[in-house]
């Protein structure tokens, strides 16, 4: 089955505590991306690829570092959590075709609190 | 991206069709419509795209105005499990797939 994972799915931790929250994907998307959603700001992008080793900035990347040595692996990380990234995270990946990007398809989210 | 404008709320009774509106009126020509869905906190759902032509696919119909200004999301027997948010995108097909959700529609099925 063609899908998007990420882990953990629910995460509670501290202020500080450096933490990693991993995405897969199983169809050998070139493209992947990191969002954010929080309540009345609708999903804001973080990060995104376009293909291993290749990173850029999204909209809101302060405070978030990626990685993208496999195409399959897209982790975020977080060095030093602050309570104003308490959010629901989202990863998501898309393929191309011959006239541009596919369809995103998108994990099942990480809700992530900082205390 | 050009900007949507959608109902912010819906109802629809089961088994009937659902009607979802959406008005982008100042797209341009190259830019596609896209339909997603997001039920509850799950991850957003690809429903359906479209540039001018009408589409179908096993989820959906989706029809555009001649003018291109607007757009309707059909759902054509309405589940409960079709309950959840629908956004409306109006966006580029090359580029950065940076999808801007607005608000959505929030659309609940009627036993």
């Amino acid at each position: 089955e063609a899908q998007v994972t990420q882990n953990p799915r629910y995460l509670i931790t501290v202020t500080g505590k450096k933490l990693t929250v991993t995405c897969s994907q199983n169809m050998n998307h070139e493209y992947m991306s990191w969002y954010r959603q929080d309540p009345g700001l609708g999903l804001r992008q973080i990060y995104y690829s376009m293909n291993v080793e290749v990173t850029d900035k999204g909209d809101v990347p302060e405070g978030y570092k990626v990685s993208r040595k496999e195409k399959r692996n897209f982790p975020l990380i977080l060095e030093s959590p602050s309570p104003n990234q308490t959010s629901l995270y989202f990863c998501a990946s898309n393929g191309f075709s011959e006239i541009g990007l596919t369809e995103q398809f998108f994990g099942p989210g990480t809700r992530l609190t900082v205390l | 991206d050009a900007k949507t404008t959608q109902p912010t709320s819906m109802d629809c009774a089961e088994g009937r069709a659902a009607n979802l509106p959406c008005n982008h009126s100042t797209i341009s020509g190259n830019e596609y419509v896209y339909w997603y869905r997001q039920i509850h906190s799950q991850g957003p759902q690809y429903i359906i795209h479209g540039l001018k032509n009408n589409e179908t696919n096993e989820m959906a119909s989706l029809i555009i105005t001649e003018d291109r200004k607007s757009s309707t999301l059909i759902l054509p027997h309405a589940t409960l499990r079709d309950t959840a948010v629908y956004y409306c995108i109006v966006r580029f097909y090359f580029g950065n797939e940076k999808l801007t959700f607005g608000t959505g529609t929030r659309l609940t099925i009627i036993p």
